[in-house]
């Protein structure tokens, strides 16, 4: 049982908006940043979304990430068949005093 | 630019040890701190903790207290998780990220491709 909560599954069609959701608690998601990874399976995560909006150099603007309260949203607009992928969300947990994961979402471009 | 690589796949018994290297490139290694993260098969994210690469400073979550140690060789740019008492439970892809930030709460900006451990009587 993941700390962080995602859906298992997102999907859309090429061209679609599609977004994935990641809810925790005041002890992680609320007081600290997020992150965002994608992962092609077979490979390693990749930083997709960093500090809860930032996208890092190469990352595309169809990805966007966006915050309220205890919940944070990954945005995917223009899907691609390359964006089959697992998503990730991650952050620090004050109460645990170590780095919380959700369970990942699979998203499939139909 | 920032380099992560692991050493290779490793096949252990239970009860056994194993330990992984991650070499680290394109930056210098005491001024960002090593992450180890976990992937079993089919699963998430697990955090196995993390070493400051100035002072070797070191700090594991509770689940892995006692049965993880991270060390590093600044001269060599090198970063270790050693795992202990393996059981199967414990096969899984063992992967290192650079900590974008000296504070423990910054994410992880480049990872390792990861080394394969196999538990297996």
């Amino acid at each position: 049982q993941s700390v962080l909560t995602q859906p298992p599954s997102a999907s859309g069609t090429p061209g679609q908006r599609v977004t994935i959701s990641c809810s925790g608690t005041t002890s992680n998601i609320k007081n600290r940043y997020v992150y965002w990874y994608q992962q092609v399976p077979g490979t390693a995560p990749k930083l997709l979304i960093d500090r809860d909006t930032q996208r890092p150099s190469g990352v595309p603007d169809r990805f966007s990430g966006s915050r309220s309260g205890t919940s944070v949203s990954l945005a995917i607009s223009g899907l691609r068949s390359e964006d089959e992928a697992d998503y990730y969300c991650a952050a620090w947990d004050d109460s645990l005093s170590g780095w919380v994961f959700g369970g990942g979402t699979k998203l499939t471009v139909l | 630019q920032v380099q992560l690589v692991q050493s290779g796949a490793e096949v252990k018994k239970p009860g056994a040890s194993v330990k992984v290297a991650c070499k680290a490139s394109g930056y210098t290694f005491a001024s960002f701190p090593i992450h180890w993260v976990r992937q079993a098969p089919g699963q998430s994210l697990e955090w196995m903790g993390r070493l400051t690469g100035g002072s070797g400073n070191t700090k594991y979550p509770q689940s892995f207290q006692g049965r993880v140690t991270i060390t590093g060789d600044t001269s060599a740019s090198t970063a270790y998780m050693e795992l202990t008492s393996l059981t199967s439970d414990d096969t899984a892809v063992y992967y290192c990220a650079r900590g974008e930030g000296s504070s423990d709460w910054y994410g992880f900006d480049y990872w390792g491709q990861g080394t394969v451990v196999t538990v297996t009587s």
